[in-house]
Order: structure tokens, then sequence, then C-alpha cells
């Protein structure tokens, strides 16, 4: 168990609908990120909260939406979903500090949400 | 924006052969992470490595960190069939993190 929490674990859904995957980092983490992972591809990085402010944002949609909450939990509102939006989504958090410490701002991962659009 | 080259892409090795993986960049990180996602899981930390030069090693893994800051290694000695995954690199510059598109290595008993 890595101390981040990702629900819900699966997820099978229809195109143009709407889904929120939740996220609750370890304790003491204040970033969170959000990532995208399709069938044998890469991380794709999505969005990154840290202590409840957007720090940072990838290649996320228009149609996706996140938050970080004053609980220091997030979530990532998918809406319009296309079959293309099949993946798994990562959510990572860390200690990141701002402005930032030396030495590595080590990510640690949940297990992941897998999402499949029909 | 600074691009991970990640290679090879994929491996398949039979049980007991050394295995090697490199990450190039374009650009300089501060630091280099190695992560391993087991199938149907999260990646998960297996070496972060400081500064240039550094060697590090994790029991059969050994990573190290390029001396020109712009790439890094990780080698598994002698595989076993646990070590099928997939292998990432990560390099950090300050509020930047970059990940490698992942070597997928398959080891054959």
């Amino acid at each position: 168990d890595s101390g981040v929490t990702q629900t819900p674990k699966h997820l099978i859904t229809a195109t143009g609908q709407r889904v929120t995957l939740r996220c609750s980092p370890r304790s003491g983490d204040l970033s969170v990120y959000w990532y995208q992972q399709s069938l044998d591809q890469g991380l794709q990085f999505l969005i990154q909260y840290y202590n409840g402010e957007e720090r940072a944002k990838g290649n996320i949609l228009e149609r996706f939406s996140a938050q970080q909450f004053p609980d220091l939990h997030s979530e990532l509102n998918l809406s319009s979903l296309e079959l293309g939006d099949s993946a798994l989504y990562f959510c990572a958090s860390s200690q990141q500090r701002v402005p930032p410490v030396t030495g590595a701002n080590v990510l640690t991962f949940g297990a992941g949400s897998r999402l499949t659009v029909l | 924006g600074q691009q991970l080259n990640q290679s090879p892409q994929s491996m398949f090795i039979q049980e007991g052969e050394d295995v090697s993986m490199n990450c190039t960049s374009s650009s300089i990180f501060n630091t280099w992470l190695w992560y391993k996602q087991d199938p149907g899981e999260g990646p998960v930390l297996l070496i972060a490595l400081y500064k240039a030069g550094e060697l590090t090693s994790n029991g059969r893994l050994t990573a190290q960190f390029g001396i020109t800051r712009k790439d890094s290694f990780l080698n598994i000695s002698a595989s076993i069939p646990s070590d099928v995954g997939i292998y990432f690199c990560a390099g950090q510059s300050f509020l930047d993190m970059r990940f490698g598109a992942g070597t997928r290595l398959t080891v054959k008993p």
C-alpha cells in the first residue's frame, strides 16, 4: 500500500457520460498530480495541484477538469467521454514545497483507476 | 520543452540475463528517478539519483546519473520472473518533471 488511495478502481461507462475520479494523497503530502496512461503507452501528465492551488498543467483536455480540496484530496472530472478516453488514470502525491527545496521531489503513485468507455 | 528518450522500448530476455536500459534528454536535469510499474499497479520508485556521476545500487539494480546530467542508465543483474513490468525513467529540474515512455521488460523462465 503506497498510501495514495484512488477510487474507483474500475469504472465502465458510455460515451457522452461524465465521471469523477477521486484521490487521497499520502499523509503529509501537499501536492497531487494526475497522469493518464493509455494502453501500452507512457505516463501523460495532466495537471498538478499544491495545497489547493493549480501549479502546473500538462496535456489536459478542456473536457477534463480537476480540483484539490481543503482536506487535500483531489478529484478529476472527465466529461463528454469519448472512446479514446479509456485509460488508466493515476494520481500521485509528493511533499513538493513552494519555493522548491533541493533534492528529489519523489512522487508516490496510487494503484490507478481504470476507465473503460463503451 | 524537455523530452526524454527512453530505450529500448521493450525487451524479451531469459531468466538470469542482465538487462540495461537508458534515458537521454536534450536538456539538463538535477535529479533522475527510476520507477517500476507492475501489471495493473501504479509505478513504484526504485532508485533516486541526485548528483552527476552518481552510481547507486538497490539489490540487483544499479543506476547511474550521467556526467553530462542529460542521461541516466539502469541495469538489472541476474533477472528473475518478478522483474517483469514497465520501467520508467524520470528527470527533474525545479518545478518540472518528465517521464520517459517506458521500457517493457518480459522475462522468460
